[in-house]
């Protein structure tokens, strides 16, 4: 069980495009996922929290007109990357929390998807 | 979230124990201790967490000093295939978990 998805796993496209990254909970219902950015040799930042019907919260440093998310079901988290440059390359993963775990001991308890490469030429 | 330290790098020959510490000196009494591991080129992985009492699933141990200020994960026989970044992570509040620089792990044949 706790199974996340993401699609395409990698994407090459061009500066200037958009690219559009899904993440799905197969098994589970997510009111909450979460998005993360790794860069070559580092550790996972986190980029944004996508909360299901609602807008997304950003951390700082993190652009919400570039980074577009939409959390509209539970199960399913979007992140577009609009007009895409070079430095935007990178490994995006996603997470979900199962609604069952919400508050307590399993609060952090986060469901990892298997990331996608993203290469902007 | 607390801050934690962890060695940047172990070794452990396979079939063996991999005894992973993390210093959390600052953690308080309602915090929680989260493992995570990522194989390269995936997502990471939830392993355990714990409070204050030592705990145990399919995956590993893990083991909180009376104190609680340190903890370390312990795989009991490791295989190649455990090979990996480790994360202990104390998360804090807002449900959100911070990823330092962690333990890569390697184990060798």
């Amino acid at each position: 069980g706790a199974v996340v998805s993401q699609h395409p796993s990698w994407v090459i496209c061009k500066s200037g495009t958009s690219v559009k990254i899904e993440c799905r909970s197969l098994d589970f219902q997510a009111t909450t996922m979460f998005w993360y950015r790794q860069f070559p040799k580092q550790s996972l930042m986190l980029m944004a929290t996508s909360n299901e019907g609602s807008k997304a919260t950003y951390e700082q440093g993190v652009e919400k007109d570039k980074f577009l998310i939409n959390h509209a079901s539970l199960t399913l988290s979007t992140l577009t990357v609009t007009s895409a440059h070079p430095e935007d390359s990178s490994f995006y993963i996603c997470s979900a929390r199962d609604i069952r775990a919400s508050g307590g001991a399993r609060s952090y308890e986060q469901y990892f998807g298997p990331g996608t490469r993203l290469t902007v030429t | 979230d607390a801050k934690t330290t962890q060695p940047p790098s172990m070794d452990c020959a396979e079939g063996r124990a991999a005894n992973l510490p993390c210093n959390h000196s600052t953690i308080s009494g309602n915090e929680y201790v989260y493992w995570y591991r990522q194989i390269h080129s995936q997502g990471p992985q939830y392993i355990i967490h714990g409070l204050k009492n030592n705990e145990t699933n399919e995956m590993a141990s893990l083991i909180i000093t009376e104190d609680r200020k340190s903890s370390t994960l312990i795989l009991p026989h490791a295989t190649l295939r455990d090979t990996a970044v480790y994360y202990c992570i104390v998360p804090v509040g807002n449900e959100k978990l911070t990823f330092g620089t962690g333990t890569r792990l390697t184990i060798i044949p």
